[in-house]
């Protein structure tokens, strides 16, 4: 159980093209959803926390204009990377954790398999 | 959040046990320690999480020190599957968001 899947896996375009990736929650419903960014050989990053039905929470110094996020419905988020540059290209992880409140609060974080974006 | 402190990398060879340590010695009283896992090319796995008691699962087994500065991850056999990079993360009671730290490269030896 607890299955998150992420679409594209991995993406190739242009400079100057917006990009989204779509994260589902499979066999849950995921109020809080996360999005991370990693660069080779280093760790993740987060980006973002959306909760379903209201706005994400930005984390400093991640632009919320370039990097727009729609947390729609309990299983799906999406990230789209505006007029995407190469400086832009990452691994994109998504994960969904399910409930709110502190009786949830230390379920496990369920993860994607990533989406590889290249810019060129 | 606070700070948790794991080698950069170790080696173990296959069918043997792995012991993963991590220090955080600036633990709260309301921090879980929780650990993932990332194979190559993959998102995060969930591992195990604890707060006081050593705790037991089908994937590993997470020793807890008594006064909370350190933990400890065992891979009880491990198998060239079990190659990845180990994160070990503290994560307050009621907080959402998990911080990934640097990690742990473990690497099996067939």
């Amino acid at each position: 159980g607890a299955v998150v899947s992420q679409h594209p896996s991995w993406v190739i375009c242009k400079s100057g093209t917006s990009v989204k990736i779509e994260c589902r929650s499979l066999d849950f419903q995921a109020t809080t959803m996360f999005w991370y960014r990693q660069f080779p050989k280093q760790s993740l990053m987060l980006m973002a926390t959306s909760n379903e039905g209201s706005k994400a929470t930005y984390e400093q110094g991640v632009e919320k204009d370039k990097f727009l996020i729609n947390h729609a419905s309990l299983t799906l988020s999406t990230l789209t990377v505006t007029s995407a540059h190469p400086e832009d290209s990452s691994f994109y992880i998504c994960s969904a954790k399910t409930g709110q409140g502190q009786i949830y609060s230390n379920q496990p974080q369920h993860f994607g398999d990533g989406t590889r974006l290249s810019i060129l | 959040d606070a700070k948790t402190t794991q080698p950069n990398s170790m080696e173990s060879n296959e069918e043997e046990p792995v012991h993963l340590p991590c220090n955080h010695s600036t633990i709260s009283g309301t921090d879980y320690i929780h650990w993932y896992r990332q194979l190559p090319s993959q998102g995060p796995e969930y591992v195990i999480h604890g707060l006081t008691s050593n705790v037991n699962n089908r994937m590993a087994s997470l020793a807890i020190a008594e006064d909370r500065k350190s933990s400890t991850l065992i891979l009880h056999r491990a198998t060239l599957r079990d190659a990845a990079v180990y994160y070990c993360i503290l994560r307050s009671q009621g907080a959402q968001k998990l911080v990934f730290g640097q990690g742990t490269r473990l690497t099996i030896n067939p």
